[in-house]
């Protein structure tokens, strides 16, 4: 199985902060990487697929990018509906792995 | 507008097997790159991907559960089964299933549309 690491577990920020979180996969994935949103009591929602595609009606504030073994999701400028936890998930091969997932709280 | 809703018992006793049903609308499980999974969630923790049939009955299951699921789908009632035996309290999650699209590579694969989920609780 790949196995996929996120950095960090945990974060506090405030509205207005750019965030970075970082998904490491045990072994290359090319680019079949996507990153859901979950919150509290709420089924995750797709913000972005292939590593790098914006889900249709995901702000634009959200990005991500890598391939390979490193990726990344950066939130440009937090907004309060944005504190959340967020997973990567590799489809590359089976099974679809999941993230330990990485809590952005407020500050 | 697709839309994918769980159903099943909240409630099953250790070493029972539990029916969880996926009735979704707004997609066809017959079109090309299309699929439906099943992922769960413990409480408190990440989410696990379990299962995922393909529109063309193509099916793989996660190999540490693989012993214990059957994921099948009846096109013509637009609905997915799962079906996992010899639970266990380890097993009480929420349990999602939702809209899977993929097909032949190099297009992007991603589960787009999630249901509510459901809790399933395993306990005696």
């Amino acid at each position: 199985d790949i196995q996929l690491t996120q950095s960090p577990s945990f974060l506090s920020a405030s509205v207005g902060d750019r965030v970075t979180i970082t998904c490491r996969a045990s072994q290359g994935i090319s680019s079949y990487l996507a990153w859901y949103q979950q919150k509290p009591g709420k089924a995750p929602k797709l913000l972005i697929y292939a590593a790098s595609t914006l889900q249709s009606g995901v702000p634009s504030r959200f990005s991500g990018s890598g391939s390979g073994t490193e990726f990344t999701l950066t939130i440009s400028s937090l907004q309060p509906e944005d504190f959340a936890t967020y997973y990567c998930q590799q489809l590359n091969s089976y099974p679809f792995t999941f993230g330990p997932g990485t809590k952005v709280d407020i500050k | 507008q697709i839309t994918l809703k769980e159903s099943g018992p909240t409630l099953v006793k250790p070493t029972q097997t539990l029916t969880l049903t996926c009735t979704f609308s707004g997609f066809s499980l017959s079109t090309s790159g299309v699929g439906v999974g099943w992922i769960r969630q413990p409480p408190g923790k990440a989410l696990e991907w379990l299962a995922l049939i393909y529109w063309d009955d193509d099916k793989r299951y996660s190999p540490s559960l693989k012993s214990r699921l059957t994921i099948t789908k009846d096109t013509s009632k637009n609905q997915v089964v799962l079906t996992m035996t010899n639970m266990d309290p380890v097993d009480t999650a929420t349990y999602y299933c939702a809209h899977f699209y993929g097909g032949i590579r190099p297009n992007p694969y991603y589960f787009d549309y999630w249901g509510q989920g459901t809790l399933v609780t395993v306990s005696s």
